[in-house]
């Protein structure tokens, strides 16, 4: 069993809907809770990062982490087409190995 | 300024063979991880270099090696190629400081090397 789960989807959903992307995981180790973007044919992008538990905001994303319950989720408001893409959840204790989930494809639709 | 770049885009081998995939770093970042990414598993970290040095190796057979130079390009290498190592193989450039990518420097991940074994 990986030690990160994440639905891999797909979820498709209209112009301007609240988006929630979820992951869970297993080591109660990891301190850094990661977003990542990849569109089709690319590298994977930063999107946000946390460190524990609690929520951060960028714009019209927010990331949130319960350590208590070892779930992470990714909620994009009033989403666009421009963010259809493979949305990955990524940890880490320390140092570079980063732990991905394998990613939920996200379809926006005009 | 340059982002990371990885040669060749596209391979395709046949089994029993080895190849060689490329990494050039953007520039001022001495670390350089690899990742394979393939529908089944998702994305899994191989190992990690920082100033010619392995800080860190994933859970892959010895088959799966790299390298790093001292301009900090890296390259990996996969001898004895089986079907099941097709994959998009990426290389992610960092600063390399202590303690991980977060909050010291993001990971850059290149477009990657996208290979099949036939």
């Amino acid at each position: 069993q990986k030690e990160v789960e994440q639905d891999p989807g797909p979820l498709s959903v209209p112009e301007g809907a609240i988006v929630s992307l979820n992951c869970t995981y297993s080591n109660s180790a990891f301190q850094y809770f990661m977003w990542y973007r990849q569109y089709s044919r690319k590298g994977p992008e930063l999107l946000m990062y946390t460190y524990s538990s609690g929520n951060k905001e960028d714009g019209r994303f927010t990331a949130q982490v319960d350590k208590s319950s070892k779930y992470i989720s990714l909620f994009i408001r009033d989403s666009q087409p421009s963010d259809s893409a493979t949305y990955l959840c990524a940890m880490i204790v320390s140092g570079y190995a980063l732990n991905f989930g394998k990613g939920t494809s996200l379809l926006v639709t005009p | 300024k340059a982002g990371v770049t990885q040669t060749p885009r596209y391979l395709i081998k046949t089994r029993g063979q080895q190849v060689t995939l490329s990494c050039s770093p953007i520039s001022g970042h001495r670390s350089v991880s690899w990742y394979q990414q393939t529908p089944g598993q998702g994305l899994q970290f191989l190992f990690e270099y920082f100033s010619e040095t392995q800080r860190n190796k994933g859970n892959f057979p010895g088959r799966f090696s790299g390298r790093q130079f001292s301009n900090s390009r890296s390259e990996m290498n996969v001898s004895t190629l089986e079907l099941g190592d097709s994959a998009l193989y990426l290389c992610a450039s960092s600063l390399g400081l202590a303690g991980g990518p977060i909050p010291s420097g993001e990971l850059f991940f290149g477009e990657g090397s996208r290979l099949t074994v036939l």
